[in-house]
């Protein structure tokens, strides 16, 4: 079945040591986007990928790096995680912008 | 930032009840989608309205749209203990790219 497939589903880094989240599809869809979403929150926009036009959403810290090497694939990285940053953590495609989206079933991220 | 704010923010109903949240929204939107989420997994959408529809089915789901008043509803009828879940009202923030979600309303489907 196509889908949208997140790796891992549960991830625990430690303090100020970089993370890397990763987000596949089988949809073959131009649009990945990367959500955070704290607990009992709205997701929040990260950024999201047009093919590979890179988009950041202007409140996203500098901290938050996304890279997509090819249609499929799809990276968040943390550079240097905080204790703030402790979320799910939410990929998700669409064919068009603002298009119905297609969610993975999220890594929740633990920061110790 | 958030684009759409939902109410009630919790909502606790029997099994077989009517089930109605509501998303109000700020700016003029292309369309307003609806999102529903089970604790700890992803979202699944659930139904799309174009901002020149009113009204939208699908199953036992019933969407509103009134531009005028920026603000939609989501009806569930004869609801079902599975439907416990969070629901989302997301809206096109005008750019054509991406969403901005609500807060979302937690609903509790009591058996």
């Amino acid at each position: 079945d196509a889908m949208v497939i997140q790796n891992p589903r549960y991830q625990v880094t430690q303090f100020g040591k970089p993370v890397t989240l990763s987000c596949s599809q089988t949809l073959n869809h131009n649009v990945m986007y990367w959500y955070q979403q704290k607990s009992s929150q709205a997701p929040k926009l990260l950024f999201h990928y047009y093919d590979k036009d890179f988009n950041n959403e202007a409140d996203t810290p500098d901290n938050f790096q996304s890279r997509r090497p090819n249609t499929s694939f799809c990276f968040l990285d943390i550079r240097s995680p905080g204790l703030g940053d402790a979320a799910m953590y939410l990929c998700a495609t669409s064919t068009e912008g603002a298009e119905e989206q297609y969610f993975g079933p999220g890594t929740r991220l633990t920061v110790t | 930032s958030q684009q759409g704010e939902e109410d009630p923010q919790a909502l606790s109903i029997q099994e077989g009840e009517n089930a109605t949240m509501n998303c109000s929204y700020k700016t003029s939107i292309n369309n307003l989608q609806w999102y529903r989420q089970n604790s700890g997994r992803g979202l699944v959408h659930l139904i799309l309205i174009r901002s020149n529809e009113r009204e939208k089915h699908s199953g036992r789901l019933r969407v509103t749209l009134d531009t005028s008043k920026k603000s939609s509803s989501l009806l569930i009828t004869a609801s079902r203990a599975a439907d416990t879940a969070s629901y989302f009202c997301a809206t096109d923030a005008g750019n054509n790219n991406d969403m901005r979600f609500g807060a979302g309303t937690r609903l509790t489907v009591k058996p």
